[in-house]
Order: structure tokens, then sequence, then C-alpha cells
């Protein structure tokens, strides 16, 4: 089963940007990269998926680089509300692997 | 708003009692999937219905139970609860298998004392 690492934690402050990076090393070659956004007893949230090079969408970009080894979520000028757990995950499959995510605190 | 809704939102059992707990998905979405997800954990996969047939299974043992039924709703059943099942449970839907955007609901947080 594809395993992703990704930081425990990231703090940031209103405004900047934060890129949130991480590891698969055993992506397969059906793998998309998928990441979640959850808040506090809420569901998890699509943020966006990619198998290669970058997505850009309305809240976040996603680059992946050729190896497709890795990928970075960039979440432009964040603000207080994306304060939250971000999840990266493989998605090939009938079920989605949730790791432990990484929590990003948003201070002013 | 994801269009899919649970029931209760909170729940309290007592140990060996069972559960049932309860998702609404989206109209057209015919694949669900639950998962059980622990204080400071990640979710965890329980299982995935598609069509009314359970599609796949996760870690969980036999009374953890299914239904998905033609109307797009769905339970899951849990017998002779353990204090361990006390955790946030979802369910997420999507258009098909592949889970390219799965919705989730809000959960069901479940407490067995």
């Amino acid at each position: 089963l594809a395993k992703t690492t990704q930081p425990i934690s990231m703090d940031s402050y209103e405004g900047q940007e934060v890129n949130i990076t991480c590891s698969h090393n055993n992506i397969a070659t059906n793998d998309y990269i998928t990441w979640y956004q959850q808040f506090p007893s809420q569901g998890p949230r699509f943020i966006i998926q990619g198998y290669k090079t970058k997505v850009t969408n309305e809240v976040a970009s996603l680059f992946i680089p050729a190896d497709r080894k890795s990928s970075t979520l960039s979440l432009p000028r964040v603000s207080l509300s994306d304060t939250a757990v971000y999840y990266c995950l493989m998605d090939s499959s009938y079920k989605l692997i949730f790791g432990s995510g990484t929590r990003l605190l948003v201070r002013p | 708003e994801t269009g899919v809704t649970q029931s209760p939102t909170h729940l309290i059992k007592t140990r060996g009692q069972q559960v049932t707990l309860r998702c609404s998905s989206q109209s057209g979405h015919n694949t669900v999937s639950w998962y059980q997800q622990a204080l400071g954990q990640g979710p965890q996969f329980i299982f995935q219905y598609y069509r009314e047939e359970e599609n796949g299974r996760g870690n969980f043992p036999p009374r953890f139970s299914g239904l998905q039924f033609p109307n797009y709703s769905s339970e899951l059943n849990v017998n002779a609860l353990e204090l361990d099942d006390s955790a946030l449970y979802l369910c997420a839907s999507s258009y098909d298998i592949a889970n390219t955007e799965a919705f989730f609901g809000q959960g069901t947080r479940l407490t067995v004392v």
C-alpha cells in the first residue's frame, strides 16, 4: 500500500504562502495525488488532485515533480480560517488511505 | 455543504450494545464509503459499497457491517460495541469507485461507555 509522509505540524501567519510537502516514494503508476482539508469535528474536504506537473484551482496549487515521489500543496495568502489538518493521499483504488496529516496553524 | 448528511450527529452507547449510523449521499453517487476516525488520527477505511454491494473492506472485524439502498442512503451497523469503537464515523460518497473526488459528511461522534 502506498504510504505518504508529511510534516506533523506547520505554523504560518496570515497573508503568507504556505507550502506543505508530502513524500510518497512508493507511488504506483495508477496513483493520483490528492489533498484533503479537515476542520475539527467535520469530515475531510477535497482540495485538489493531480497526476503530474502542476494543477491549480481556486484555492490551491499542487506541484508534482517528474519522478512523482513527492508533491507540494501550495496555499496562497493563508487566512485564519485555513487553520486545519491537511492530508496527502495516494488515490488509485476504492479506498482513501489517510496518514496523520499536517496540522497547519495560521496566526494573526 | 457537500450534500452528504449523517445522522445522528452525536450518540452515546453502552459497551455490548448495537448501533446503526445513517448516511444520505448526493443523488447520482453510486459509491459510499465509511471511515472511522479516532481522536488525533486520520480516518481509517472501514468498507465501501457500490451499487448496493460491498466492494472492498478495510481491517475491521465482521461486527462492522453495512448496507446501501437504491435511494442513495446507507447504514453502518456495529454490533457488540467496545470502548475502542468510540470515534468519529464518516461516510463519503462519490460518483464512481475510483473516488476521484469523495464528498464527506460531517460525521457521527460515537461514544461507548
